[in-house]
C-alpha cells in the first residue's frame, strides 16, 4: 500500500516562471491537504481539499496560489509568476475521516 | 503569539535518557498532533490525541485538556530518534488537517 506521493521532489524556476507541485493521497483517503514550510520556518497550513471541492482554503496567499483535486488524478498546487519567496518546501497529506495524517515527502521548490 | 509553544527549542541526549519535550497550546484547540520531522525533511505522525494518553513502542504522547498540555516522551532513547519534534494543534470545529504548528524542539541523542 503506497504511500503518499509528491512530485516532482526538487523543482527549480525562474521568477516569474509557474511551478505545478503534485499530490498522490493514500489509497482509500478523501481527504488532502497541503502545506507550506519556508526555511528555517515551522509549517502552515495552506489549504484542505477533497474530492472535487476546496473545504478550507485559509491558508492560501490570496493571490498567484492555487489548488485542486479533481475527479481523476492527483491534486495540484499551482503557484503562478512565481517569486524568491515562494521557495520553500511544500507538503501534502492525506487522510480518511478523523484519522492520522499521512505525510507525502514534500517538493521542495527552488525559485532563482 | 503562536498558539502552540513547545519547549525546549534544541535537546542533547546521550543514549539510553529519558528524554521529555513540552507542548503548550491556547483555548479553543481541540485535538493535538505530535509530529517527528527527519534530517532528510520528512515528515511522520506520530500522535493524535484529543485526551489521555497514548503509546507506541517507546514513545508515549500525554495530553492534560485541563491546563492545555502535552507532553512527549522517549523512553531508552536511541541515536535513531534524533530528528525535530513538532507539535500542532487543530481548532474545534475546524478542518482536522488546518493545523497550527510549534516551532519544533530539535532532538539530538549521542551515542
Amino acid at each position: 500500500n503506497a504511500g503518499v506521493m509528491q512530485n516532482p521532489r526538487h523543482l527549480v524556476r525562474r521568477r516569474g516562471q509557474e511551478a505545478r507541485l503534485r499530490c498522490s493521497p493514500m489509497k482509500g483517503h478523501s481527504h488532502v491537504y497541503w502545506y507550506r514550510q519556508l526555511p528555517e520556518e515551522g509549517l502552515k497550513f495552506m489549504v484542505y481539499l477533497q474530492k472535487e471541492n476546496i473545504i478550507d482554503e485559509s491558508g492560501m496567499p490570496k493571490e498567484r496560489f492555487s489548488a485542486e483535486f479533481p475527479k481523476e488524478g492527483p491534486s495540484i498546487l499551482r503557484i503562478q509568476q512565481v517569486v524568491r519567496g515562494d521557495s520553500a518546501a511544500y507538503f501534502c497529506a492525506s487522510s480518511s475521516d478523523r484519522r492520522r495524517l499521512s505525510f507525502g515527502p514534500g517538493t521542495r521548490l527552488t525559485v532563482t | 503569539k503562536n498558539e502552540v509553544e513547545q519547549s525546549p527549542q534544541n535537546l542533547t541526549a546521550q543514549e539510553g535518557e529519558f528524554i521529555t519535550i513540552n507542548c503548550s497550546y491556547s483555548v479553543g484547540i481541540s485535538a493535538l498532533h505530535w509530529l517527528q520531522q527527519h534530517p532528510g525533511g520528512g515528515i511522520v505522525s506520530l500522535f493524535m490525541l484529543s485526551s489521555g494518553k497514548k503509546k507506541h513502542g517507546r514513545l508515549i504522547a500525554t495530553i492534560n485538556i485541563q491546563e492545555k498540555h502535552s507532553s512527549l516522551h522517549i523512553t531508552a532513547s536511541h541515536p535513531r530518534d534524533s530528528a525535530v519534534y513538532i507539535c500542532a494543534g487543530g481548532h474545534y470545529g475546524g478542518s482536522q488537517g488546518n493545523l497550527i504548528f510549534g516551532k519544533g524542539t530539535k532532538l539530538s541523542v549521542k551515542p
